[in-house]
């Protein structure tokens, strides 16, 4: 079964609205979680890290303000994108690492979310 | 910061041959970890195989293996007998290993090879 667990695989929401996405780790506790974000044909690119007792640290050109990350719990990570626009529209994947120092030991992607932004 | 290189947008081969997927990177990082991650039409990501810098020997999962030349910083990705399920999209990946007040980095991508196995 899944090892990372990412809700919901897919959404449609219009323009100015906020959605949410969930990423959680099932059976291992996620020290690390990292959002990426997927334009079609293109490659994942990092959005951010949320290391575990800490805030959020966003990649360059990545607005902090407009993606909301809430590392919530060991198990628990979400993306708020807020005041969505048809540019926002993208294929976004969360990634939980755990294993303590050695993050590599358990890192795992969540299946993705595709957010249509109309 | 780590630039990762994949020359080659899309391969394709036959069945039961075997192919190899290039990928350079580029650091500063003496220890860091290399990846190979297959993404298939569903695009869940899939972990292929992965390479500790500091190991000398060349990692290998069943028909997968890899060729790092550490001082080249080239990560070649050879998969042997070649079948239809192999056919995804193929991206090579860099991450920095954890540092203590720093945390964990994310990983660095390459824009991936397009392989398609032929029958």
């Amino acid at each position: 079964g899944a090892v990372v667990s990412q809700h919901p695989s897919r959404v449609i929401c219009k323009s100015g609205t906020s959605v949410k996405i969930e990423c959680r780790s099932l059976d291992f506790q996620a020290t690390t979680m990292f959002w990426y974000r997927q334009f079609p044909k293109q490659s994942l690119m990092l959005m951010a890290t949320s290391n575990e007792g800490s805030k959020a640290t966003y990649e360059q050109g990545v607005e902090k303000d407009k993606f909301l990350i809430n590392h919530a719990s060991l198990t628990l990570s979400t993306l708020t994108v807020t005041s969505a626009h048809p540019e926002d529209s993208s294929f976004y994947i969360c990634s939980a690492g755990g294993g303590g120092t050695d993050v590599m030991k358990k890192l795992f992607f969540g299946s993705g979310t595709q957010l249509s932004v109309l | 910061a780590q630039t990762v290189t994949q020359s080659q947008p899309e391969m394709s081969v036959q069945e039961a041959e075997t192919v190899t997927l290039s990928c350079t990177y580029d650091t500063s990082e003496n220890n860091y970890y290399l990846f190979w991650y297959k993404q298939p039409p569903s695009r869940q990501m899939i972990l292929v195989i992965r390479q500790e810098a500091y190991k000398q020997q060349n990692a290998t999962e069943n028909r997968f293996s890899v060729n790092f030349q550490k001082a080249a910083k080239s990560f070649s990705l050879k998969i042997s007998d070649s079948q239809l399920g192999d056919t995804a999209m193929y991206f090579c990946a860099f991450m920095k290993p954890y540092s203590s007040g720093g945390g964990a980095d994310g990983l660095t991508f390459g824009k991936g090879t397009h392989l398609i196995i032929q029958p």
